[in-house]
């Protein structure tokens, strides 16, 4: 059983500040690494799919990197507003039909 | 482009009760997988369908079984419910065998059992 490990399990941050979260998994059994978010009554939606070793990606105020020997990822969000306020839950992809979740960071971020 | 979407949003059954999920999938979409979100932790993979034939199941038992229609919709069905049955169901497409690109989610069926 494949063990993704999100932290921290909350967080609660003011309007403006820059946040960071973390998902680790065992470097062994990588093949893909995803990102979603997850606002409540709504459905998950992707972020970012990474897959090669030192990657960067950004959507807006939003990066992701992936250190995949030393098995983990982090999750970069820049001058947080209300509305990043989610759910953001990291999956990985061991080379099966199979994602193996974390239990996800709650971000709360107050105006 | 129609997204994903579940049927029901909300149904509560008792013990030993059938309960039947609905998921249509993301229009070009050819690839369905189910997930259990239990209370406090993270989806939990039960089956995956890739053109009508399932691609992969996770660790749950026989009573949760699953179809895939020509259209690629799918149905995952739980037999003899239990009270730990009670979570979020989410059904998410994808294009292609396996997960090499994002999934798309629909908003998830709760079910509570009673």
């Amino acid at each position: 059983i494949l063990n993704v490990e999100q932290s921290p399990q909350s967080l609660h941050v003011q309007e403006g500040d820059s946040t960071n979260f973390t998902c680790s998994f065992p470097s062994s059994n990588f093949y893909a690494l995803h990102w979603y978010r997850w606002e409540t009554a709504k459905s998950p939606e992707a972020l970012f799919v990474m897959t090669l070793n030192g990657d960067e990606k950004k959507k807006g105020r939003i990066s992701a990197t992936l250190n995949t020997k030393e098995g983990y990822s982090y999750l970069y969000i820049k001058g947080s507003q209300p509305e990043d306020s989610a759910t953001y839950l990291c999956a990985l992809n061991s080379g099966y039909s199979t994602l193996t979740f974390g239990k996800g960071t709650m971000l709360l971020v107050s105006p | 482009e129609t997204g994903v979407t579940q049927s029901p949003t909300h149904l509560i059954k008792t013990r030993g009760q059938q309960v039947t999920l609905r998921c249509s999938s993301q229009s070009g979409h050819n690839t369905v997988s189910w997930y259990q979100q239990a209370l406090g932790q993270g989806p939990q993979f039960i089956f995956q369908y890739y053109r009508e034939e399932e691609n992969g199941r996770g660790n749950f038992p026989p009573r949760f079984s699953g179809l895939q229609f020509p259209n690629y919709s799918s149905e995952l069905n739980v037999n003899a419910l239990e009270l730990d049955d009670s979570a979020l169901y989410l059904c998410a497409s994808s294009q292609g065998q396996g997960n090499t690109g994002e999934l798309f989610f629909g908003e998830g069926s709760r079910l509570t059992v009673l």
